[in-house]
């Protein structure tokens, strides 16, 4: 089945130790999202690519980065974890081409930092 | 800004009745879609509805039904005939009708309980 896949599903890391957060996808969509979602509380976009087209939301902090080498990969890197990171974090993908440009979610992994 | 609000933290019900939730929104925006995400316990979010604010007949899905009221910016989600699977939390969320990328902006969830 098409899917938007997220690994690890748990991560656990060190307070400032770099850790990368991994999704793929089979769905050959051209948006693809980060959201941050703390425990009880909503989504929170972090960032989108479209296509190649990195697009940042204003608040997001420079501690976190994305790289997405084609279309089916995407990475958030976190630089320097804080305490404050711990959460789960979503992948989602859209296609523009598709009907109200509906987004699929990945089930999400879950970060804690130590 | 475009704010979601859903008033209702946490809500709990009998196996086999109705319940709505609410969710009231914010914008300058003339067109848009508004949805209904459930995210089950460990488990990935998924849609449940989704209604175009320019349409005025409300979305149907099975036993999932919306009220839009547009002027009230008033979405909510009536769930007939709950089910244990209905259980999970649930998200109301707003994107504006713009070319690209889906910008969601959600609502802080409800916790839906479905007792036996």
């Amino acid at each position: 089945d098409a899917m938007v896949i997220q690994n690890p599903r748990y991560q656990v890391t060190q307070f400032g130790k770099p850790v990368t957060l991994s999704c793929s996808q089979t769905l050959n969509h051209n948006v693809m999202y980060w959201y941050q979602q703390k425990s009880s509380q909503a989504p929170k976009l972090l960032f989108h690519y479209y296509d190649k087209d990195f697009n940042n939301e204003a608040d997001t902090p420079d501690n976190f980065q994305s790289r997405r080498p084609n279309t089916s990969f995407c990475f958030l890197d976190i630089r320097s974890p804080g305490l404050g990171d711990a959460a789960m974090y979503l992948c989602a993908t859209s296609s523009v081409s598709l009907p109200y440009n509906e987004q699929f979610f990945g089930p999400g992994t879950r970060l804690t930092v130590l | 800004a475009q704010t979601v609000t859903q008033s209702q933290p946490e809500m709990s019900v009998q196996e086999a009745e109705t319940v709505t939730l609410s969710c009231t929104y914010d914008t300058s925006e003339n067109n848009y879609y508004l949805f209904w995400y459930k995210q089950p316990p460990s488990r990935q979010m998924i849609l449940v509805i989704r209604q175009e604010a320019y349409k005025q007949q409300n979305a149907t899905e099975n036993r999932f039904s919306v009220n839009f009221q547009k002027a009230a910016k008033s979405f909510s989600l009536k769930i007939s005939d709950s089910q244990l699977g209905d259980t999970a939390m649930y998200f109301c969320a707003f994107t504006p009708l713009i070319q690209g990328a889906q910008k969601l902006v959600f609502g802080q969830g409800t916790r839906l309980t479905i007792n036996p």
